[in-house]
């Protein structure tokens, strides 16, 4: 089992629609949770970061962590082609390893004009 | 602000040489991350300095990677010899706070691709 497990994707949504992205991870202790948009050949780029229960939002976008079902989320809402990218999540791992991110492999969000 | 440089962007060597990796920080950021992410798999943790210090190393492959940060300042990943699996885009990340404190993240370099033949 994956330590961060994403949907590779690739998720497709007009424009103007709720994408949603998914991430579930195994270490139930883990304390804070990030989701990166990466653009083809760039480098991750920090969207939102989360690390209490429910949901935390930010302009368009809104993360929601769970932490009894070790899942966190990203929604972004009116999706807009400038949203096409790959979402990374990273996990900040337990105690002694807390200063290290864990990822996922990226889903890929394309997001139709 | 000037952000997180790394060079070179690209380096292509062939297997058995030596390749040198850069990262300078944004100024102030005593935190200094080097991560890799190899074709098709997920970014994977290097190591972590504070300062000078190494932090964290567990995450280096093997003794053929060697990462200083004399001063404090920027810091260099050394591969000697580079082997063909050692390919993947190396990037570098900085933060002013380690992320165990809070849910601060990182900044990222834009990394550098480097291509082993």
């Amino acid at each position: 089992q994956k330590e961060v497990e994403q949907n590779s994707g690739p998720l497709s949504v007009p424009e103007g629609a709720i994408a949603s992205l998914n991430c579930t991870y195994s270490d139930r202790v883990s304390q804070s949770f990030f989701w990166y948009r990466q653009y083809s050949g760039k480098s991750p780029e920090l969207i939102m970061s989360i690390y209490s229960n429910g949901d935390k939002e930010d302009g368009r976008f809104t993360a929601q962590l769970n932490k009894a079902s070790q899942y966190v989320s990203l929604l972004i809402r009116d999706s807009q082609p400038s949203d096409s990218a790959t979402y990374l999540c990273a996990v900040r791992g337990r105690a002694g390893n807390n200063r290290k991110l864990i990822w996922g492999l990226g889903t890929s969000l394309a997001v139709n004009p | 602000e000037a952000g997180v440089t790394q060079f070179p962007s690209h380096s292509v060597i062939e297997k058995g040489q030596t390749v040198t990796l850069r990262c300078d920080p944004i100024s102030g950021h005593d935190n200094l991350y080097w991560y890799r992410r190899v074709m098709g798999k997920e970014i994977k943790f290097l190591l972590h300095f504070v300062k000078e210090s190494k932090q964290d190393e567990s995450g280096m492959p093997n003794n053929r990677f060697l990462a200083e940060r004399t001063g404090g300042t920027y810091s260099t990943l050394k591969v000697q010899p580079a082997e063909l699996e050692d390919s993947g885009v190396y990037f570098c990340a900085s933060s002013q706070h380690p992320v165990a404190r809070g849910a601060y993240g990182y900044t990222f370099g834009s990394g550098t691709r480097l291509t082993v033949v």
